[in-house]
């Protein structure tokens, strides 16, 4: 079992739809959860950090987290064109000393 | 500039070579990563350093990978006799140490170095 999964997608909207992207974790205890955004090309940037179990809004998007579940998610409302890129998954876990672990992330694209 | 700064951005080296990379942190983050991205696929831990200490090391990762953080400041990257399935991004990120709830432990990328062994 992966440590961090999460669907590859492509995963396609119409402009202006919700777009809903999730995201599963094996590590039981792990605290702490975020959301990257990474362009063809370019380096992750960190767009969502969630730490307590339910929905964290930041703008268009919101964070959804369920430890009990092992699950995370992230919604982007009003889905537009420049969000066309791959969303990826990383979650803080191990024991002892923690490192951020990444999924292989999710294609998203928005169609105008 | 503040952010995780990483040199080069591209290399291009031959089959057999050695390389190094470096990696400048956010001044103030005692937490340094090293991963590997290949295209397609999610950032793949390499090592990472809390302060100058190496905590841990991918089993993924060959000897011919080596990391340091001498003075727990920037970090270099050094892959010897390199081969052509080292092609990839290398990324640095760097964060503060989480020590419980509602301590800021995002991680912060570089722009990365992209490698080409031809």
């Amino acid at each position: 079992q992966k440590e961090v999964e999460q669907n590859s997608g492509p995963l396609s909207v119409p402009e202006g739809a919700i777009a809903s992207l999730n995201c599963t974790y094996s590590d039981r205890v792990s605290q702490s959860f975020f959301w990257y955004r990474q362009y063809s090309g370019k380096s992750p940037e960190l767009i969502m950090s969630i730490y307590s179990n339910g929905d964290k809004e930041d703008g268009r998007f919101t964070a959804q987290l369920n430890k009990a579940s092992q699950y995370v998610s992230l919604l982007i409302r009003d889905s537009q064109p420049s969000d066309s890129a791959t969303y990826l998954c990383a979650v803080l876990q191990g024991e002892g000393y923690q490192k951020v672990t990444f999924g292989t992330g999710t294609k998203l694209q928005v169609i105008p | 500039d503040t952010g995780v700064s990483q040199n080069p951005r591209h290399k291009i080296t031959k089959r057999g070579q050695n390389v190094t990379f470096r990696c400048d942190p956010i001044s103030e983050h005692n937490r340094l990563y090293w991963y590997r991205q290949t295209l397609g696929q999610g950032p793949e831990f390499l090592t990472y350093f809390q302060n100058e200490a190496q905590l841990e090391k991918s089993r993924l990762l060959s000897d011919r990978f080596s990391a340091e953080r001498p003075k727990g400041s920037f970090s270099t990257l050094e892959i010897q006799r390199t081969e052509q399935g080292d092609s990839a991004m290398y990324l640095c990120a760097s964060s503060v140490s989480g020590q419980g709830m509602g301590v800021d432990t995002e991680a912060f990328f570089g722009q990365g170095t992209r490698l080409t062994v031809v």
